[in-house]
């Protein structure tokens, strides 16, 4: 069984640019999750899809973050305008059921540098 | 407010040493309690899970953790160090429907 995958795995672009991150989850699993590892910082989470729609978007950092995940099945993340602050590893998680002693598996994860 | 603390940032033992890594938390009923490993190249795996009972808990690749309340810690505990384990380890606690991570061990293995 495929795992969690997340393309690309390393992105450069400039302040100013556009980038999309993409997930793909283990199938059949209803539940996503985007996290984000700042250099140096913890894993913080983003948000959390069940199917396609956003049960819980509250750690968004603004509104340059936009993710969809249109037909419950992968998922993208995209950051429009990129700026320096953005800079960091994304990574995307799937499970089956949601709640305290859920399993998430988690992907490798982007790694996205904004000059 | 919950949180979760890993004082160490960078850890360098001798392949066949014993290892653990400090996990403190914050919380305020008995927590549930993850560790995770990445690998380079690799995702997040789950090492071991704590949800109640047993305080000593078992994990995959012989490594093991052991909930102490009176502590608020969760460290996780290898009794010989190999090479492949060379990574970076994450303890976290889940919240609602997300996890809450500490900053993370990275674990150097030298020969």
């Amino acid at each position: 069984e495929a795992g969690v995958t997340q393309f690309p795995s390393h992105s450069v672009i400039e302040k100013g640019q556009t980038v999309t991150l993409r997930c793909d989850p283990i199938s059949g699993h209803d539940n996503l999750y985007w996290y984000r590892r700042v250099m140096g910082k913890e894993i913080k989470f983003l948000l959390h899809f069940v199917k396609e729609s956003k049960q819980d978007e509250s750690g968004m950092p603004n509104n340059r973050f936009l993710a969809e995940r249109t037909g419950g099945t992968y998922s993208t993340l995209k950051v429009q305008p990129a700026e320096l602050e953005d800079s960091g590893v994304y990574f995307c998680a799937s499970s089956q059921d949601a709640g305290l002693k859920t399993i998430q598996y988690f992907g490798a994860g982007t790694r996205l540098s904004v000059l | 407010a919950q949180s979760v603390t890993q004082p160490d940032i960078h850890i360098t033992v001798s392949e066949g040493a014993s290892l653990e890594l400090r996990c403190n938390y914050s919380y305020g009923a008995t927590p549930y309690l993850f560790w995770y490993v990445q690998s380079p190249g690799q995702g997040l795996q789950l090492l071991l899970k704590y949800f109640s009972g047993d305080t000593l808990v078992q994990g995959i690749k012989g490594f093991e953790a052991e909930f102490k309340r009176s502590q608020s810690s969760f460290n996780l505990r290898k009794p010989s160090v190999h090479w492949s384990d060379a990574a970076e380890y994450f303890c976290a606690v889940p919240l609602a429907n997300n996890l809450f991570f500490g900053t993370g061990t990275r674990l150097t293995v030298i020969p």
